[in-house]
């Protein structure tokens, strides 16, 4: 069935650093791809989304490409701030055999220190 | 103001005795999720709904229940038989033409013991 894989965390950056976290899909067809952040203590918040290949998304100052050839979608920033601490989920929507539901990847704890 | 509201946020049951998780979204979203979150682990889905009075299970639903008998809500029945209820629980929605783009509640954290 279709899968997401994240790097294992946590991830602890300087303030000013360079963000990657890794996720890597398993999917039949060509799925949606999402990035979900959150913040100690509460719900999940949509961070950007990819619909077909070679998309970028992009949102407060975070981006991540759709790479259909390597099935990623890496979420990077290039200066993370100590508020951006919080847990990132990667999921895809499928578009075929598994449609009404998102799967999740494991989440990956990001510390970002002054 | 829409969103997603969730209450309490903070639930304490002694073993033994059901609980009612409550749900309630004010964005007309056709779709309705819960999810289970325990520390260190992603999301597990335990139920959802596409439409009123119709739900499916997801990957771990043994030991829960659902109703959706209006469009706005969705409780969320923990019962006796779910052998380790204590948990992080969160409720989100989503039209059905975007079930990628969920909004989430902000959780309720339940403590059995």
């Amino acid at each position: 069935g279709d899968s997401v894989t994240q790097m294992e965390g946590p991830v602890t950056l300087s303030e000013e650093a360079f963000l990657t976290i890794n996720c890597t899909y398993t999917a039949t067809g060509y799925p949606s791809l999402f990035w979900y952040v959150q913040y100690p203590g509460e719900g999940l918040q949509l961070l950007l989304k990819a619909t077909k290949a070679d998309d970028k998304g992009s949102n407060k100052g975070f981006e991540a490409t759709y790479r259909k050839e390597t099935t990623s979608f890496h979420l990077e920033k290039g200066s993370v701030q100590v508020s951006d601490s919080a847990v990132y989920f990667c999921a895809l929507s499928g578009r075929s055999g598994n449609t009404g539901k998102l799967i999740f990847g494991q989440g990956t704890t990001l510390q970002v220190k002054p | 103001d829409g969103g997603i509201t969730q209450s309490p946020k903070y639930l304490f049951r002694k073993e033994g005795q059901n609980v009612t998780l409550s749900c309630e979204q004010n964005l007309n979203h056709d779709a309705m999720y819960w999810y289970r979150q325990d520390p260190g682990q992603g999301l597990r889905l335990i139920y959802y709904s596409q439409i009123v009075n119709d739900f499916q299970k997801g990957d771990i639903a043994e030991g829960y229940s659902v109703s959706r008998e209006k469009k706005e809500s969705f409780p969320l029945t923990v019962t006796s038989a779910q052998k380790n209820p204590t948990a992080f629980y969160l409720c989100a929605s989503s039209t059905l033409a975007g079930v990628g783009e969920q909004y989430f509640g902000p959780g309720t954290r339940l403590t059995v013991t």
